[in-house]
């Protein structure tokens, strides 16, 4: 059973700060997505990594998918009141049903 | 972009009552798709993945007898909810895949409440 850990769970902050959300997992995946949730709502696709290595930016997030493609991260700069919401990593196994295996999700809050 | 609808997107219910939740892929043919669970404040669940034309693969936990999946077609798939109690009371999310390829698109859920 693949395994993603996904940090930190919770997070508040202040309009203009950085900020760091990691995924990390013993397993290798062939691809991992970032999705981000608003409640009530469905998880809305940020990004898609493929490539070890890889680093993929979107306006102020920026993902990066690491060399062995164990672990990503999530980087947002100067966060906004709109950032704020739920932030899921999805990692894509090997197998022919590339089924996700889910983190556990970091709720982000951003306060003006 | 891929688009996932899922419909009801909120039902109110007695208990007993046996409800079905619709997903369609609007605009892709979808072999595969996927039955999540959320319960508040957590992330996705796996409860089930759904193949058009043949039987539904369940997680380890999820009663096949309680959650029924039915593919019956590459746009849509449902899930019933049969004799529905409040422990059932959840968000129910579907996700689809176009031509099973990744990522997966998700439909807008679905907040089932029992009483």
């Amino acid at each position: 059973t693949q395994l993603l850990e996904q940090s930190p769970q919770f997070l508040s902050i202040q309009e203009g700060e950085n900020l760091t959300v990691y995924c990390n997992s013993s397993s290798v995946f062939s691809s991992l997505q970032w999705y981000r949730q608003e409640p009530g709502e469905g998880p809305v696709l940020l990004v898609t990594v493929v490539t070890g290595g890889e680093v993929k930016k979107l306006k102020r997030l920026t993902f990066q998918f690491g060399d062995a493609r164990k672990d990503s991260s999530l980087h947002i700069t100067a966060a906004q009141p709109g950032d704020t919401g739920l932030y899921l990593c999805a990692g894509a196994g090997d197998n022919a049903g590339n089924m996700l295996t889910f983190g556990g999700g970091t709720r982000l809050m951003v306060k003006p | 972009g891929a688009v996932v609808s899922q419909h009801p997107s909120r039902v109110i219910c007695k208990s007993g009552t046996s409800v079905k939740i619709e997903c369609r892929s609007l605009d892709f043919q979808a072999t595969t798709m996927f039955w999540y669970r959320q319960f508040p404040k957590q992330s996705l669940m796996l409860m089930a993945t759904s193949n058009e034309g043949s039987k539904a693969t369940y997680e380890q936990g999820v009663e096949k007898d309680k959650f029924l999946i039915n593919h019956a077609s590459l746009t849509l798939s449902t899930l019933t909810v049969t004799s529905a109690h409040p422990e059932d009371s959840s968000f129910y999310i579907c996700s689809a895949r176009d031509r099973g390829l990744l990522p997966q698109h998700f439909g807008d859920g679905t907040r089932l409440s029992i009483l």
